[in-house]
């Protein structure tokens, strides 16, 4: 499967702890988008990345929300002291280098974090 | 502002017959993108079609098609045919500013379309 992968897929940690959240884009592929989606609502964009660089988080939260794209490994979205109002589902997407107008994202499967 | 306003949060439709997302959206931009996306209840999110500013045409993939207005704002979803395969959510989204490699999208609140058989 060449997809856009996620993991885990479904995590529950309590208040005051960490969430890291772990996304592998598509082959060829070296933008990443984060997007958070509350309950019953659409996608909010939080961050685009490029390996080693943060191209725009304009979207992150100022505390306690970071994530990072190393040249080797995973993009980590993490979360650090989560409360209630963190539970959401994750989605990652990612988009190959600039090649065309359409630029389709291709998104993961997301990753449901419940916060007890 | 909203930047892209989808009014019915939820629709019934019968099985075999079309059926209209209305999607209205917010840009001072001249270039930009709008993208229908679909999520089941398995949670994953579908592209289904794009439609860019400068396209003259409405896009068209199989059975979806984007009816775009550029003048009135709105670029609503066609599902001609429905399935019972289509009852999910659907949300319109859109890319401003053709910013090159930076495909960030703002998306609407979504509609819940469901098929009766």
């Amino acid at each position: 499967n060449a997809g856009v992968m996620q993991n885990p897929r479904h995590l529950v940690r309590r208040r005051g702890q960490e969430a890291r959240l772990r996304c592998s884009p598509m082959k060829g592929h070296s933008h990443v988008y984060w997007y958070r989606q509350l309950p019953e609502e659409g996608l909010k964009f939080m961050v685009y990345l490029q390996k080693e660089n943060i191209i725009d988080e304009s979207g992150m939260p100022k505390e306690r929300f970071s994530a990072e794209f190393p040249k080797e490994g995973p993009s980590i979205l993490r979360i650090q002291q989560v409360v209630r109002g963190d539970s959401a589902a994750y989605f990652c997407a990612s988009s190959p280098p600039p090649q065309g107008i359409t630029g389709e994202l291709f998104f993961g499967e997301g990753s449901r974090l419940t916060v007890l | 502002a909203q930047k892209i306003t989808q009014t019915q949060p939820g629709m019934f439709v019968q099985e075999k017959e079309a059926v209209t997302l209305d999607c209205t959206y917010d840009t001072s931009d001249q270039s930009y993108g709008l993208f229908w996306y679909k999520q089941p209840s398995s949670g994953e999110m579908i592209f289904l079609i794009y439609q860019g500013s400068y396209d003259e045409q409405n896009a068209t993939e199989g059975r979806y098609s984007l009816n775009f207005q550029k003048a009135r704002k709105s670029a609503n979803l066609v599902i001609s045919a429905s399935q019972l395969g289509d009852s999910a959510m659907y949300f319109c989204a859109m890319r401003e500013s053709f910013n090159f490699g930076n495909e960030k999208l703002t998306f609407g609140t979504g509609t819940r379309l469901t098929i009766i058989p």
